[in-house]
């Protein structure tokens, strides 16, 4: 069962900031987050292991509820490059040890000078 | 930087055609993956593979879909008949370990008429 994202699309003005969500119904050993532009790869943003962990690069951070098997991606002032589709991918703790990461629907994320 | 390459970037066939998209993981790495991407929806996993065998498949992969690592770099993935709703992006990625993030390709979009 594929992971929940919320909300499904946001629009911000620059500098503003932004909470992604995903959830699942399954015990997580991990949570990837990945941002893909319209016609590009996903690119990979962080991983976040079972352990309820905080993780960030510049002004891009996440966190994973282990107990709640939930994770949120915080984007603080944000940049006009931040545009793009937010995927996490979860890798559930009854299929660990093989690689089949489940995609949430995305979150369509829209920033606007 | 060391990068995914896939080839080619854009196939167009003929329902009932047999495809191959290949893919040159990262060097070093030595967990392999196809995604896909209807457009507009989110990335679906395929298959992983791991020790030139598959390790991991969805249901999406049935009997019309084969993966082989021919030599030392390449990855390619077959479809034997193609049908209409094959078209997709469709997206190579490799790891370093299971559980590590996975750095993808740019895509073949394929086209089925």
């Amino acid at each position: 069962q594929q992971p929940v994202q919320s909300p499904q699309a946001v629009i911000l003005r620059e500098g503003e900031d932004a909470v992604i969500n995903c959830s699942s119904s399954k015990a997580l050993y991990s949570v990837h987050w990945y941002r893909q532009k319209h016609g590009e790869a996903p690119v990979f943003l962080m991983i976040l292991l079972k352990g309820g962990e905080q993780k960030g690069h510049e002004k891009i951070s996440a966190s994973f509820n282990e107990k709640k098997q939930q994770s949120s991606l915080y984007l603080t002032a944000s940049q006009l490059s931040y545009s793009g589709t937010y995927f996490c991918g979860t890798l559930s703790q009854s299929n660990f040890g093989n690689e089949k990461l489940t995609f949430g629907t995305g979150t369509r994320l829209t920033i606007i000078p | 930087e060391p990068e995914v390459t896939q080839t080619p970037s854009h196939q167009v066939t003929q329902m009932g055609q047999e495809v191959i998209l290949r893919c040159v993981p990262i060097s070093n790495h030595l967990y392999f993956y196809w995604y896909r991407q209807i457009l507009g929806q989110k990335v679906e996993f395929l298959v992983s593979f791991y020790n030139n065998e598959i390790s991991e498949k969805s249901e999406i992969f049935d009997d019309q879909f084969s993966v082989e690592r021919p030599d030392g770099s390449n990855f390619t993935l077959k479809i034997r008949s193609t049908k209409l709703e094959d078209s997709a992006m469709y997206f190579c990625a490799s790891s370093v370990e299971a559980g590590l993030e996975a750095f993808f390709g740019q895509g073949t979009r394929l086209t089925v008429v």
